[in-house]
Order: structure tokens, then C-alpha cells, then sequence
């Protein structure tokens, strides 16, 4: 059972260069979502989808974009990377319902020099 | 709006003493609230949640939390420290129990020997 799986674990970039963070997960849930993680600032949406085709932004959604073409994906693009994206990237999935818990990846830690 | 403020940034104990990681919420909807814990380089894992069925929630590991609406707080407590608790812990709203998480900024507990 792999529940959520984020590729790749660590990532160094240059400035202005593009990528894709990979989400899936295999357990049919609808909501998925992106956070970034920054010292003493806990966990900030990024963006967020409530099922194929949907997606809104979050909290800070400036130089990220999104799609959901399936349940299972949820990827995160970088356009041109900056130093202040430097963060652990979570990808979470959660069931469909009142007071369910999230299921997190692993991470991303990413570095944009 | 939904906010969570975890009044301590760092906590830290000598093993085998209590733990007391405070919590306080701000939800304009009958909130779920949940505990998760990260440890060093991985990702997070639930603790306990709160869901409306008890004020006093237990979980994994011998923690436990209590729901005080009064006081609007959910403060996570163990009354024995190990030194496999050492992590950072993350107290988190989802505003009407729904999939939007609010995170705190985390509360880093050292447990000394």
C-alpha cells in the first residue's frame, strides 16, 4: 500500500530554471494538495484539488501552477525558480467527508540556488 | 477566519517528565482538530484528532489531547517523555471538519537523557 508518493526527495536548482514536482496517490481520494514547508511558519497551502479538473489556489500560490488531469496525480510546477521557493515541498491526499485525516508524502527538499 | 496559534516555538524536557505542547484555535465553524508529529528529514504522521465525539482524545504513542471550546484550546500532553518523542509537532484546524487544513508553526519538544 504506497498511499502518497512525492518524486523526487531532494532537488537543486538554478534560478530561473523550471520543474515539476510529482504527487500520487493510490487510495481514490478526491481532495489533494500542495504545502510548503518554512522554518517557524508551519505548513502553507499552496494550492489545492478537489477532484479531477478543479484546482484553486491556496495560501501562496505565486510562481506555482497546477493541474489534476487524474485522481491519482496531482503535479506541481515551478515556472522560473527563485531563492524563496528554497523549501520542503508536501503533497497530501484527503478522503472525501467530515473530520478525515490527511495522508502526507514524504517531501521535496528543494534548493534553488 | 480559521487560524491555530501554538504558544511555543521550542519545549523541552528531561526524559520521563510530562509534556504539555499548548494549542489555541480560532474557527468560525465547529472545527476538527487534529495533532501531527514530524520527525527529523520525514514526513507527518497523525497523532490524535478530535472529532466531536469526546472532549478527551487519545492517541498514539500515549499522547492525548482536550478539547476546551471554553477556552478555545487543544492542548497535547503525555505524562512520560521518551527520547523517541523528540520531534516537531504540528496542531491543526480544518474549519467545519472539512479538507482545508490551518496549520500552527510547530512546536519542537527536545527530550534530554
Amino acid at each position: 500500500n504506497a498511499g502518497v508518493t512525492q518524486t523526487p526527495k531532494f532537488q537543486v536548482l538554478k534560478t530561473g530554471q523550471s520543474m515539476t514536482l510529482q504527487c500520487a496517490q493510490d487510495m481514490n481520494h478526491e481532495y489533494m494538495s500542495w504545502y510548503r514547508q518554512d522554518p517557524g511558519m508551519g505548513l502553507r497551502l499552496i494550492h489545492y484539488s478537489v477532484g479531477a479538473g478543479i484546482t484553486d489556489q491556496g495560501e501562496v500560490p505565486n510562481g506555482y501552477n497546477v493541474s489534476r488531469s487524474t485522481t491519482e496525480d496531482f503535479p506541481l510546477r515551478l515556472l522560473s525558480a527563485a531563492p524563496s521557493q528554497t523549501s520542503v515541498y508536501f503533497c497530501a491526499s484527503i478522503p472525501t467527508g467530515r473530520n478525515t485525516e490527511a495522508f502526507f508524502g514524504q517531501g521535496t527538499r528543494l534548493t534553488v540556488v | 477566519a480559521q487560524s491555530v496559534t501554538q504558544l511555543d516555538s521550542h519545549v523541552s524536557v528531561s526524559e520521563g517528565t510530562p509534556v504539555l505542547l499548548r494549542c489555541n484555535y480560532s474557527s468560525s465553524y465547529s472545527p476538527s482538530l487534529f495533532w501531527y508529529v514530524q520527525h527529523p528529514n520525514k514526513g507527518l504522521q497523525l497523532l490524535l484528532k478530535y472529532t466531536s465525539a469526546a472532549t478527551l482524545v487519545k492517541g498514539i504513542n500515549g499522547f492525548e489531547a482536550e478539547f476546551k471550546k471554553s477556552e478555545t484550546s487543544f492542548h497535547l500532553t503525555k505524562p512520560s517523555a521518551h527520547m523517541s518523542d523528540a520531534a516537531e509537532y504540528f496542531c491543526v484546524v480544518t474549519p467545519g471538519g472539512f479538507q482545508k487544513l490551518v496549520f500552527g508553526t510547530g512546536t519542537r519538544l527536545l527530550v534530554s537523557p
